[in-house]
């Protein structure tokens, strides 16, 4: 594997449900992302880690819970979520955690529906 | 607060012909500004960025130039072609706030 993976790449869950969104980059990278892409809103940064650490959470509601076991693998772990957080949620990796100098290699999404 | 605003879509373009994606920014600071090419089925990529004004930032055939005074980073390419349709994103990041995306502009080129 190279790059960016995400799993699973679709999921559907009701409201009730719990679930964990995976993301793992395979580029040595040290700090990771998490973005909501919204079908009639921009594109939004969740949560920014850097070496494991998380550095910036942009008001993100309480039911999204990330997780940076390591370096190499970021967790959006998901509860009582409601219909209008279906979105794509995209995982992205870049060496540092300076957007203006570093590229950020995005993963290919998972797709979000819930019921 | 800082915000990016992309032409509407979709843009459609036969091949060869010339493109312009506009955008426009509000900001206090110096941001940095960058474009974001998304591919059917696939994640974002960086395309090309500029740092400080007068900066032109090309890739692929692609360029844009940080223009400060119009506050613009308007994207263009000389001939696209099929393999150019995808969803195009601007954004703009500055310190002590998040990446900020527009709304994204399809393009999609016909042959």
């Amino acid at each position: 594997e190279t790059g960016v993976t995400q799993t699973p790449r679709h999921l559907v869950m009701g409201m009730t449900n719990k679930k964990s969104l995976k993301c793992e980059q395979h580029l040595g990278h040290n700090a990771m992302y998490w973005y909501k892409q919204s079908a009639k809103k921009p594109l939004e940064l969740m949560f920014v880690y850097s070496l494991e650490e998380r550095v910036e959470n942009n008001s993100v509601p309480s039911r999204f819970s990330p997780e940076c076991p390591n370096s190499s693998h970021l967790f959006l772990h998901l509860h009582t979520l409601q219909p209008e957080d279906s979105a794509l949620y995209l995982c992205a990796s870049s060496q540092l955690a300076d957007i203006s100098t570093d590229t950020q290699y995005f993963g290919p999404g998972t797709r979000l529906t819930v019921l | 607060g800082d915000s990016v605003t992309q032409m509407e879509g979709p843009v459609t373009l036969s091949e060869e012909a010339f493109l312009t994606i506009n955008c426009t920014y509000t900001a206090t600071g110096y941001p940095s500004l960058f474009w974001y090419v998304q591919y059917p089925g696939e994640g974002l990529q960086l395309l090309l960025k500029a740092t400080k004004a007068d900066d032109k930032g090309s890739n692929k055939g692609f360029e844009a130039t940080y223009r400060k005074e119009t506050t613009s980073f308007h994207l263009e390419k000389g001939s696209v072609q099929v393999s150019d349709s995808a969803v195009y994103f601007c954004a703009l990041w500055q310190a002590g706030t998040a990446l900020i995306f527009g709304k994204g502009t399809t393009l999609s080129v016909s042959s």
